[in-house]
């Protein structure tokens, strides 16, 4: 049972291009949540998707980024004209429902580390 | 906001030394967990608790849950050079509102040196 896959695991855009980070859930999850995480720090909740549906982007700067998880293929936060403060480790991690994420723990991706020069 | 405090935010000790790792929060969770990071890689899930008072543990480590289930320790007994690292506490919601979305602490890392 392969776990959570991130692709890709680096990436490199350029200040004001466009980055996009996909996140391929679990078998059989249909719950996927974003963490940001910045060196030596711990991760930030970004948003959580269900299939075809936001459920809490309170985590998500207000201009630039967006998320989506479609009924078909891998969800995929996307990031507009990038700057260098986005650079940073970006995470997903999956779960089979909502409350099972708090009761066993969540199971995270090996992350996509982006880089903007 | 829920915020979780973790200290120190740096320990570097000797192989075989014992270390203990707090996280604290004003607020009250539902659940408590602990990860554990290498450089370039994702959060590794050690263990969860659920129940205030709780203790569990693993192997060297123990991971106790407050009373009030708003602080959470790890400790370490006998430390080796492979529990070097990044210690990550994170807490999850409760209420009929859960939605799985966790609070994490800013990270302890921990050296050790053989």
């Amino acid at each position: 049972n392969a776990g959570v896959m991130q692709n890709p695991r680096h990436l490199v855009r350029r200040r004001g291009q466009e980055a996009r980070l996909r996140c391929s859930p679990m078998k059989g999850h249909s719950h996927v949540y974003w963490y940001r995480q910045l060196p030596e720090e711990g991760l930030k909740f970004m948003v959580y998707l269900q299939k075809e549906n936001i459920i809490d982007e309170s985590g998500m700067p207000k201009e630039r980024f967006s998320a989506e998880f479609p009924k078909e293929g891998p969800s995929i936060l996307r990031i507009q004209q990038v700057v260098r403060g986005d650079s940073a480790a970006y995470f997903c991690a999956s779960s089979p429902r909502a409350q099972k994420n708090t009761e066993v723990g969540a199971f995270f991706g090996q992350g996509t580390r982006l880089t903007v020069v | 906001t829920q915020l979780l405090e973790q200290s120190p935010q740096f320990l570097s000790i000797q192989e075989g030394e014992n270390l203990t790792v707090y996280c604290n929060s004003s607020s009250v969770f539902s659940s408590l967990q602990w990860y554990r990071q290498e450089p370039g890689e994702g959060p590794v899930l050690l263990v969860t608790v659920v129940t205030g008072g709780e203790v569990k543990k693993l192997k060297r480590l123990t991971f106790q849950f407050g009373d009030a289930r708003k602080d959470s320790s790890l400790h370490i007994t006998a430390a080796q050079p492979g529990d070097t690292g990044l210690y990550l506490c994170a807490g999850g919601g409760g209420g009929s509102s859960n939605t799985g979305k966790l609070i994490f602490g800013q990270g302890t890392t921990l050296q050790v040196k053989p």
